[in-house]
């Protein structure tokens, strides 16, 4: 069995400071590794992947990702935040192709001006 | 291209009653995945279907909850008898079912969710 631990549940940010949302994992397989976005009162949105090759993965607004096997790792960071930025953050992972996604438990990050 | 759509939006039902949600994947996508996330909680895989088939339902209740997705139409989650447990938002997500991604991982395309609300 697979699971993911997003070990902060909140981070307050000021604008454009950066930010790192942390995401464990453990498998004892390979694992495919996701991070998606919620807006409130939306759905999931993903920002970007990690299948094979490069480590360090980009996605989409300005976020990146780091691919870590070692400690298990897939941390998102992001440079410079915005208010637009202010959203839930889920890790997921799938075993493999068209299996289903386990989910960590959330990081909502509130951008203060 | 139309994303995955569900409806309803919201929907409330009192104890007892039934609730029918419904998803239509993107189009070209035969994979249909059910998830719940429950006030506070993550999001937890339900049930993975592909057209007249249940491929993986491990995460469903084992009763009052049923899932299908016919040849023809969208796939639909039910729930008998609700009871105020079952409020959440309710998501589905689809893939592809013969285009393949680097690596195989085939990617989830996620609705907006229907929220239910059990009074």
């Amino acid at each position: 069995a697979q699971s993911v631990t997003q070990l902060d549940s909140q981070v307050p940010v000021f604008e454009e400071a950066p930010v790192e949302l942390r995401c464990n994992y453990s498998s004892s397989v390979s694992v495919y590794l996701f991070w998606y976005v919620q807006y409130p009162n939306q759905g999931l949105q993903l920002l970007l992947k990690y299948l094979s090759g490069s480590t360090l993965v980009k996605g989409i607004n300005g976020f990146e990702a780091e691919f870590n096997k070692s400690q298990t790792s897939f941390h998102l960071r992001k440079p410079s935040v915005h208010i637009s930025d202010t959203a839930e953050y889920f890790c997921a992972v799938s075993k493999a192709a068209g299996n289903k996604l386990t989910f960590g438990g959330g990081t909502r990050v509130l951008v203060k001006p | 291209n139309a994303g995955v759509m569900q409806n309803p939006r919201h929907l409330v039902r009192r104890r007892g009653q039934e609730a029918r949600l419904r998803c239509s994947p993107m189009k070209g996508h035969s994979h249909v995945y059910w998830y719940r996330q429950l006030p506070e909680e993550g999001l937890k895989f339900m049930v993975y279907l592909q057209k007249e088939n249940i491929i993986d339902e491990s995460g469903m209740p084992k009763e009052r909850f049923s899932a299908e997705f016919p040849k023809e139409g969208p796939s639909i989650l039910r729930i008998q008898q609700v009871v105020r447990g079952d409020s959440a938002a309710y998501f589905c997500a689809s893939s592809p079912g013969t285009a393949v991604l680097a690596g195989g991982a085939y990617e989830q395309y996620f609705g907006p969710g229907t929220r239910l609300t059990v009074t």
